[in-house]
């Protein structure tokens, strides 16, 4: 597709269950970002992968959350047991290289809410 | 460590008016400093760059000088228009920018 495109755009689901958000990033983009948004922050850096080199994940909140990149393509964000403070806004964004010089694509997000 | 703050909105203006929308950083090392917008329905997009000091990005008739003295990274237009209205994040990189670093977002609301 012509953007990153991210799925679901929303999910509803009861405290306790497990999720898994999907990334699609532009075909050729070698780096992938995934980030967090809760109701009237920031973004929260949550984990990066580039090509083949083990994924940075110091941004991941807890052992519940986990993600992997599959053939250097699509990503899956998984949260395990979810929480109500899991509700938020997952944004997923991919770029050609290192951000230093080609810039960040945003997906529309997946809304997470936690019931 | 690395931080973002920037000046709450909303930031109410008419059109043709100036806007600054401030943006200050704390880091370690050397960052890069972005300026990224979300228009409404639509995803974040990045507005301009600087990669070092006294740097200016420049866009859309957006500007925000890299101040490292004042660890500052400002946005400013001279004359804004309607269709400025949109969500404004400014945004640091650590050195080998692997890690964004992003503030909570200025919410502009241009009047006609």
């Amino acid at each position: 597709g012509a953007g990153v495109s991210q799925s679901p755009s929303n999910k509803v689901t009861e405290k306790g269950k497990d999720v898994e958000l999907r990334c699609d990033p532009i075909s050729g983009h070698t780096a992938l970002y995934w980030y967090r948004q809760s109701l009237g922050q920031g973004l929260e850096f949550l984990i990066y992968f580039q090509g083949n080199s083990a994924p940075d994940k110091s941004g991941l909140p807890s052992d519940r959350f986990s993600a992997e990149r599959t053939g250097g393509s699509v990503s899956t964000l998984t949260i395990q047991r979810t929480q109500q403070e899991d509700s938020a806004v997952y944004l997923c964004a991919s770029s050609r290289g290192d951000a230093s010089n080609q810039p960040q694509h945003f997906g529309d997000g997946t809304r997470l809410s936690i019931l | 460590g690395n931080s973002v703050t920037q000046m709450e909105g909303p930031v109410t203006l008419s059109e043709e008016a100036f806007l600054t929308i401030n943006c200050t950083y704390t880091a370690t090392g050397y960052p890069s400093l972005f300026w990224y917008v979300q228009y409404p329905g639509e995803g974040l997009q990045l507005l301009l760059k600087a990669t070092k000091a006294d740097d200016k990005g420049s866009n859309k008739g957006f500007e925000a000088t890299y101040r490292k003295e004042t660890t500052s990274f400002h946005l400013e237009k001279g004359s804004v228009q309607v269709s400025d209205s949109a969500v404004y994040f400014c945004a640091l990189s650590d050195y080998g920018f692997n890690k964004f670093y992003f503030g909570s977002g200025t919410k502009l609301n241009v009047k006609p």
